[in-house]
């Protein structure tokens, strides 16, 4: 089943404490993102990569931070996590659509992040 | 002014009424359009791409209007089951995947 996973969903933690939210695609997706969504402020992109080893910042990528060593991996990390990043976090890949020019994007189910 | 706006909603209809949603963007380089549908928190899910042409997908019509920077999404026959928020999408960058949603119209069909 073509699908995006991410792991965990859901987390609680303490500020400071470094953590790592995976995501994996099984479609073969060069492109891959991860956004929050906040209530009010609609999902925000965080960072964004384009293929192995090539990622660019999105619209709020400040206390994070990527990697895509893998096709099918992009994690996300949070080296010092703040209570401000207290968030609902998605992941999702894309594939170039042939006509129109258009990606659509496969988001995975959502992980569900408190800090404290 | 958000890059990307939309109405505000909530939107309250009765099965089988037609409904439009409205979406604004500001950035004129602006790419490509989609509208997204998302049900309580889960993840976002295509709903339609949305081509200069216009396109219509069983009960969905979707426009774009370049000029005026405005995009449509007009539901027909409205059912329980679209019950949902649409999000509005535009990436900047027909290159990259440089997304930017809008906050999302809440709808409710009611029965």
């Amino acid at each position: 089943e073509a699908q995006v996973t991410q792991n965990p969903r859901y987390l609680i933690t303490v500020t400071g404490k470094k953590l790592t939210v995976t995501c994996s695609q099984n479609m073969n997706h060069e492109y891959m993102s991860w956004y929050r969504q906040d209530p009010g402020l609609g999902l925000r992109q965080i960072y964004y990569s384009m293929n192995v080893e090539v990622t660019d910042k999105g619209d709020v990528p400040e206390g994070y931070k990527v990697s895509r060593k893998e096709k099918r991996n992009f994690p996300l990390i949070l080296e010092s996590p703040s209570p401000n990043q207290t968030s609902l976090y998605f992941c999702a890949s894309s594939l170039r659509v042939r006509t129109g020019d258009s990606y659509e994007q496969y988001f995975g189910p959502g992980t569900r992040l408190t800090v404290t | 002014r958000k890059e990307v706006e939309q109405d505000p909603g909530p939107f309250n209809v009765p099965e089988g009424a037609t409904v439009a949603f409205n979406c604004t963007y500001s950035n004129s380089a602006s790419q490509s359009f989609f509208w997204y549908r998302q049900d309580c928190r889960k993840e976002p899910k295509l709903l339609m791409s949305v081509y200069s042409s216009g396109n219509e997908d069983g009960r969905f019509t979707a426009q774009l209007n370049r000029a005026s920077q405005y995009i449509s999404l007009l539901i027909r026959d409205s059912k329980l089951s679209d019950s949902a928020t649409y999000l509005c999408v535009v990436n900047r960058d027909n290159y990259g995947q440089n997304f930017v949603f809008g906050p999302g119209t809440r709808l409710s069909v009611l029965p």
